[in-house]
């Protein structure tokens, strides 16, 4: 099974500010078959971005990814009130699907 | 658009079984791949395993393997996720979700191709099980 690991786990910004967040396979994810996703409380996930980079629809474009192999990264250009929350990835190359322990934008 | 409905929130006492339904609505329940998901308090989402209806093939994470059983019922276009032995550490919400397309397709020369594997797009509302004593 591969393992995501995502950095930081907080990442204390202000709205207006760009956030980074990264993730890292313990091995490498075929075809680039990585998705990013936005949880709020009490809500289903929500996708953002699949196939690494592709915006899922209705995604803003201050939303971007990019990133292959091992080495993932979820860009918000500039953030908005409501994008504080949780971001996971998750690999769906293997056969056994997984996520990440999630990394949490909250505000500063 | 698919949309899924999933059954009630629910107690469950430690060794016991739970059964959650997810029914989808809106499109064409065999051209879809259906998987569960849980999240645990405070942790990030787990995959449990997944099921093609139009293939027949269920497959299971390996940490589940042996407790999870997924199955579908085309007839009402369901489908079942049904975890036993339950323990406290399998409280969660439970979620059913679809990928973005479909699980097939069909080439110019009407050869069927199963799709590549693809994220979850839509999602039901989740289902919270506890279990306690």
């Amino acid at each position: 099974e591969i393992v995501l690991t995502q950095s930081p786990g907080t990442l204390s910004l202000s709205p207006g500010e760009r956030a980074i967040l990264s993730c890292r396979a313990s091995q490498s994810v075929s075809s680039s078959y990585l998705a990013w996703y936005q949880v709020k409380p009490g809500q289903a996930p929500r996708l953002l971005i699949y196939g690494s980079s592709s915006r899922a629809t209705g995604v803003p474009d201050r939303f971007s990814g990019s990133g292959s192999g091992t080495g993932f990264t979820l860009t918000i250009s500039r953030l908005e009130p409501e994008d504080f929350a949780v971001y996971y990835c998750q690999q769906y190359g293997d056969l056994y699907l997984s996520f990440g322990q999630g990394t949490k934008v909250e505000i500063k | 658009q698919v949309q899924l409905e999933q059954s009630g929130a629910g107690v469950k006492k430690p060794g016991s079984s739970v059964k959650v339904s997810c029914k989808a609505s809106g499109g064409t329940f065999n051209s879809y791949s259906f998987s569960w998901v849980r999240q645990a308090p405070g942790q990030g989402p787990e995959w449990m395993g997944g099921i093609i209806p139009f293939f027949g093939t269920v497959n299971y994470a390996q940490s589940f393997q042996g407790r999870v059983s997924i199955t579908a019922d085309e007839s009402t276009s369901t489908v079942y996720m049904d975890l036993t032995s339950l323990r406290s550490e399998d409280t969660a919400v439970y979620y059913c979700a679809t990928e973005r397309r479909s699980a097939y397709w069909y080439d110019g020369s009407g050869y069927l191709h199963k799709a590549a594997p693809d994220a979850f797009d839509v999602w039901g509302q989740g289902t919270k099980v506890t279990v306690s004593s």
